[in-house]
């Protein structure tokens, strides 16, 4: 149980493109899922959290207007990396939060490529 | 403040047992957690333990947790070539809505 998928698994785009991330927990339901960013060889660092029906809460230094987030429904929410340039080059991880419990399972990241 | 401190890296023969340690600031802790990622892969939940917990065992994981210190520790047994991989130690603090603060991360490289 617990799994949690992303979509695409990578992705090369062109600057000034927009990409869509999708992130969906299939065998539970997450009112709370959050989105990461993670350099090479560097820890998570966390973006946003994202709550189902209403809006995503930003960290400290996120442009909320560059990284959109939906979570629209109890099992999926989507990263929007709008006007991407090659610094938005990164890993980009989604973990969704089993209420019960509050323990948070990843999914399995997107490397996003901007050329 | 929320701060969570790991060593770099850890060099293991297979079959040894693995000790990676984690400390961490916040004393307000309410889970603490391991997880495990692999080159290009998300994080896999080995382990967590609640803050009123001192020992969690299971299978070849043991989880310390010695609050006084604020140091949390993860024993791999008999160590396995698969092991390798980076361990993030992570904490989770209610008041701050469960958000997870990360460690830098542990490579562990099991030599054969």
């Amino acid at each position: 149980g617990a799994v949690v998928s992303q979509h695409p698994s990578w992705v090369i785009c062109k600057s000034g493109t927009s990409v869509k991330i999708e992130c969906r927990s299939l065998d539970f339901q997450a009112t709370t899922m959050f989105w990461y960013r993670q350099f090479p060889k560097q820890s998570l660092m966390l973006m946003a959290t994202s709550n189902e029906g209403s809006k995503a809460t930003y960290e400290q230094g996120v442009e909320k207007d560059k990284f959109l987030i939906n979570h629209a429904s109890l099992t999926l929410s989507t990263l929007t990396v709008t006007s991407a340039h090659p610094e938005d080059s990164s890993f980009y991880i989604c973990s969704a939060r089993d209420r019960p419990t509050y323990t948070q399972y990843f999914g399995p990241g997107t490397r996003l490529t901007v050329l | 403040g929320e701060d969570v401190e790991q060593s770099l890296f850890l060099s293991v023969r297979e079959g040894d047992s693995s000790v990676i340690n984690c400390t961490y600031t916040d004393s307000s802790s309410t889970y603490l957690y391991w997880y495990k990622q692999e080159p290009g892969a998300g994080l896999q939940l080995l382990t967590y333990i609640f803050s009123n917990m001192d020992m969690k065992q299971d299978q070849r994981l043991t989880v310390l947790l010695n609050k006084k210190d604020k140091h949390l520790s993860l024993r791999i047994a008999d160590t396995q070539t698969g092991d390798s991989a980076i361990y993030f130690c992570a904490e989770s603090i209610t008041a701050a809505g469960n958000k997870l603060t990360f460690g830098g991360g542990t490579r562990v490289l099991v030599k054969p």
